[in-house]
């Protein structure tokens, strides 16, 4: 069994619905993260958190809002969804070790916004 | 400017080949390097750490410049199985250790 899953795996969706996608881990990490990654821009960090009930934004959360109810999971909102919010979102957990952490990404999801 | 800047490729090349892809980083804080792997359509995994002094695995060859910001990859005998993107990834001590990747290195090794 994979240690990051994520639900869906692909959803299409309307502009302004409301989406939650969900991220599971069996690691026992304390540390997890959402990114979306897009052609040609690379992986960008959305929200983070290092334990439960601690939330950090990332360098592009407008539009965006998680939930950090248990240390194995980890769910990203959008409210109110727009067609560029359509990308391919992953999350990812990673123990406390420092700087030299490895990440472990779930599968992805890949979200489109009509 | 992006915070780590790579040649997008496509790096197209024949089996036994050897191919260097390249990154450079604008932040000095930095202090941590990574090369991640990806394949298509699927999630990021850690191919191997970057440490100042060069490291080799297999035929992977990781090497770090901290003066010039810049890191490279070295992939000898080339193999099919080599085809992915190749994210150059870095963390920032005032970061709390949070990842900054670049936007990747496609290769395409041929027959």
């Amino acid at each position: 069994d994979a240690d990051v899953t994520q639900t869906p795996r692909n959803r299409i969706t309307k502009t302004g619905k409301r989406i939650m996608l969900e991220c599971s881990q069996t690691k026992g990490h304390d540390r997890m993260y959402w990114y979306r990654q897009d052609p040609g821009l690379g992986l960008r960090l959305i929200y983070y958190s290092f334990d439960v009930k601690d939330i950090n934004k990332g360098e592009i959360s407008d539009g965006y809002s998680v939930s950090r109810q248990a240390q194995a999971k980890f769910s990203l909102s959008l409210e109110s969804a727009i067609p560029n919010q359509t990308a391919l979102y992953f999350c990812a957990t990673s123990d406390n070790g420092g700087p030299n952490n490895e990440q472990f990404f779930g599968p992805g999801t890949r979200l489109t916004v009509l | 400017r992006k915070e780590v800047e790579q040649d997008p490729g496509p790096f197209n090349v024949p089996e036994g080949a050897t191919v260097a892809f390249n990154c450079t980083y604008s932040n000095s804080a930095s202090q941590s390097f990574f090369w991640y792997r990806q394949d298509c359509r699927k999630e990021p995994k850690l191919l191997m750490s970057v440490y100042s002094s060069g490291n080799e695995d297999g035929r992977f060859t990781a090497q770090l410049n901290r003066a010039s910001q810049y890191i490279s990859l070295l992939i000898r005998d080339s193999k099919l199985s080599d085809s992915a993107t190749y994210l150059c990834v870095v963390n920032r001590l005032d970061s709390s250790y949070k990842l900054i990747f670049g936007s990747g290195t496609r290769l395409l090794v041929r027959p």
